[in-house]
């Protein structure tokens, strides 16, 4: 069993719309952090948020923790083709981070 | 600034052999991680390292093993390659609960 689940596990849209993709466990993490990974790369941090209700914002992205610390949403605006990839959350469990399997996101031209 | 270096790219394996991935990282992190990763299955943590000299078990560590001689290296070795763990091997590296720094990732098969 996934200690994160995320959904949805694929996503396509067409450039322009807006997408919201969603990070949860029945565990509470101390923080939580957000990767993007594109073909034949590793994962790239995107943001670490860490207070309960936190909510950081990145040009178009929006990124919130939830207030128990258990889940996490991550909402695009005006999608991009440029955003297209794999998104990742990563939650810190003990002395390691726990990874999600991620949504894979494509963004139509 | 080269982050986190891995090498090979890629490699092509039969059942039975063995091989070593090294990785390689320059931003003098106390801590360093190998994960691999499946489709549908995330990452998925299988050694690593909070200093030189040692290391530890994660959550799939069975038929691999590592050692962490310098700090800025940590290899991950396979003593006898099974069918079961073709992938794709990532390394990364941080400061204490820190966010990780990946490399670009190593595409193993065996056959």
């Amino acid at each position: 069993t996934q200690l994160l689940e995320q959904s949805p596990q694929f996503l396509s849209i067409q450039e322009g719309e807006n997408l919201t993709v969603y990070c949860n466990s029945s565990s509470v993490f101390s923080s939580l952090q957000w990767y993007r990974q594109e073909p034949g790369e590793g994962p790239v941090l995107l943001v670490t948020v860490v207070t309960g209700g936190e909510v950081k914002k990145l040009k178009r992205l929006t990124f919130q923790f939830g207030d128990a610390r258990k889940d996490s949403s991550l909402h695009i605006t005006a999608a991009q083709p440029g955003d297209t990839g794999l998104y990742l959350c990563a939650g810190l469990y003990g002395q390691n981070f726990v990874f999600g399997p991620g949504t894979r996101l494509s963004v139509l031209p | 600034n080269a982050g986190v270096t891995q090498t090979p790219k890629f490699r092509v394996l039969k059942t039975g052999q063995s091989m070593t991935l090294l990785c390689a990282q320059d931003m003098n992190h106390e801590y360093m991680y190998w994960y691999r990763q499946d489709p549908g299955m995330g990452l998925r943590l299988i050694h690593y390292s909070v200093g030189e000299g040692t290391t530890a078990k994660g959550k799939v560590p069975d038929g691999y093993n590592v050692s962490r001689l310098k700090k800025q290296n940590f290899l991950l070795g396979l003593e006898s390659a099974a069918p079961s763990q073709t992938s794709v091997y990532f390394c990364a590296s941080s400061y204490p609960h820190s966010p990780l720094h990946f490399g670009n990732g190593t595409r193993l098969t065996v056959t």
